[in-house]
């Protein structure tokens, strides 16, 4: 079946240190995106990518970095710098349609809490 | 800034009703509105899609109307079921000649359906 793949569904972190949260999609979709969704609160966009090798910031990048070395993947690092990492995170993917919008497939999330 | 929001947290629904969920948004050149629906523990799913040039649009089961005056948006959900029970959230984007990058997502309803 065709979808998006995030993993781990959901970790634990230790104040200082860096995790990475895996992103893998299956559709063929050039464009993808990461959110962190918090309790009360509208999506917002971390970091987003429209092709291979190429990502641009979002609303909240301080703390976090990416890289998109594959078209099927773009992993997410929370970094130390991110000083409220506990959130949950979706990443999302799309047609990259030339003239506009197009529907976001997400994945299921990965809960991250920092003890 | 802009905001999309809604104007109810909550909503229940007894099984079989049809339910509206409302949604509000401040960017008057908005252009591009989307409803998503996310159940617990899981990514959202893209329900239905309406551009500022209509004023209503029809899936299966579900309606968007689009009311540009007031700046207000709502979704219509007929005959709900239990599996309808879910945080509904509106998003919108201020043109369509834009990436899914310029989405705006509002806070969300908790729709639960009263068996």
């Amino acid at each position: 079946d065709g979808g998006i793949t995030q993993s781990p569904k959901y970790l634990f972190r230790k104040e200082g240190q860096n995790v990475t949260l895996s992103c893998e999609q299956n559709l063929n979709h050039d464009a993808m995106y990461w959110y962190r969704q918090d309790p009360g609160q509208g999506l917002r966009l971390i970091y987003y990518s429209q092709i291979v090798n190429d990502f641009q910031k979002g609303d909240i990048a301080e703390g976090y970095s990416v890289s998109r070395e594959k078209k099927e993947s773009f992993p997410l690092t929370v970094t130390s710098a991110q000083k409220n990492p506990t959130a949950f995170y979706l990443c999302a993917s799309s047609i990259d349609r030339e003239m506009g919008t197009g529907e976001l497939f997400f994945g299921e999330g990965s809960r991250l809490t920092v003890l | 800034g802009e905001s999309v929001g809604l104007h109810l947290p909550t909503l229940s629904v007894q099984e079989g009703d049809n339910s509206i969920i409302n949604c509000a948004y401040s960017n008057s050149a908005s252009d591009y509105f989307i409803w998503y629906k996310q159940e617990s523990g899981k990514g959202p799913q893209f329900i239905i899609d309406i551009r500022s040039n209509m004023d209503k649009r029809q899936g299966q089961r579900v309606t968007v109307l689009l009311n540009k005056t007031v700046k207000h948006l709502s979704l219509q959900i007929a005959a709900t079921q239990p599996g309808d029970s879910a945080v509904y959230f509106c998003a919108e984007s201020p043109t369509l000649f834009f990436g899914n990058e310029k989405l705006t997502f509002g806070t969300g309803t908790r729709l639960t359906i009263i068996p």
